[in-house]
């Protein structure tokens, strides 16, 4: 257990929607890091979040938005579904800014989009 | 543009014996590279990592390899056990700290 969590831990929902994925990461850790996983890809980086604030941005589409709030707790909101968006959603948290090292991984989201 | 590739997308390997993983990278930018093992239905755990100025890293059972001059790291396991048996994902740390990750090789070891 890496102390990560995220909720929930399935989803299924249809094109055209909006759905919000949650993390709690370890206590103590201030960053962030959402990761889509799609079949067949590895793990793509999408954002991080150090302390409330965005830190660094990857491969993430306009339609996807996060946040990171005063508990440090984080949500990934992602909208106007598309099949292509059916993956593994993971978040992973680290104590600092740039020790992404020591990142500590979710059990991840599975979302499929029909 | 896939900066971390890892070509073979699975390997198999008897009990006992030594399992090698190979990955390649593009950007010499890299400062630190990971490896990262992960179990169906759970995330990826941090495995073992190399800065860009070493050549070995050994932790246990698991060393990792750094060629620089070829952008190629590898990932030993001596020996190989059952347990073993999962997705190995090869990673490289920017300077500003983002993972780029490779797609990822299946490791099936035999009893």
């Amino acid at each position: 257990d890496s102390g990560v969590t995220q909720t929930p831990k399935h989803l299924i929902t249809a094109t055209g929607q909006r759905v919000t994925l949650r993390c709690s990461p370890r206590s103590g850790d201030l960053s962030v890091y959402w990761y889509q996983q799609s079949l067949d890809q590895g793990l793509q980086f999408l954002i991080q979040y150090y302390n409330g604030e965005e830190r660094a941005k990857g491969n993430i589409l306009e339609r996807f938005s996060a946040q990171q709030f005063p508990d440090l707790h984080s949500e990934l909101n992602l909208s106007s579904l598309e099949l292509g968006d059916s993956a593994l959603y993971f978040c992973a948290s680290s104590p600092s800014q740039t020790s992404s090292y020591e990142q500590y991984f979710g059990p991840g989201t599975r979302l499929t989009v029909t | 543009d896939q900066q971390v590739k890892q070509n073979s997308p699975s390997l198999s390997v008897q009990e006992g014996r030594i399992s090698i993983l190979n990955c390649d990278y593009t950007n010499s930018m890299f400062d630190y590279f990971l490896w990262y093992k992960k179990y169906p239905a759970e995330g990826p755990t941090f495995l073992i990592s190399i800065s860009s100025i070493k050549d070995k890293n050994e932790d246990g059972r698991f060393t990792v390899f750094l060629n620089k001059s070829a952008k190629h790291l590898s990932l030993h396991i001596v020996p190989s056990q059952p347990g073993d048996s999962a997705v190995y994902f090869c990673a490289a740390r920017f300077y500003d700290g983002k993972l780029t990750f490779g797609q990822g090789t299946i490791l099936t070891v035999h009893p």
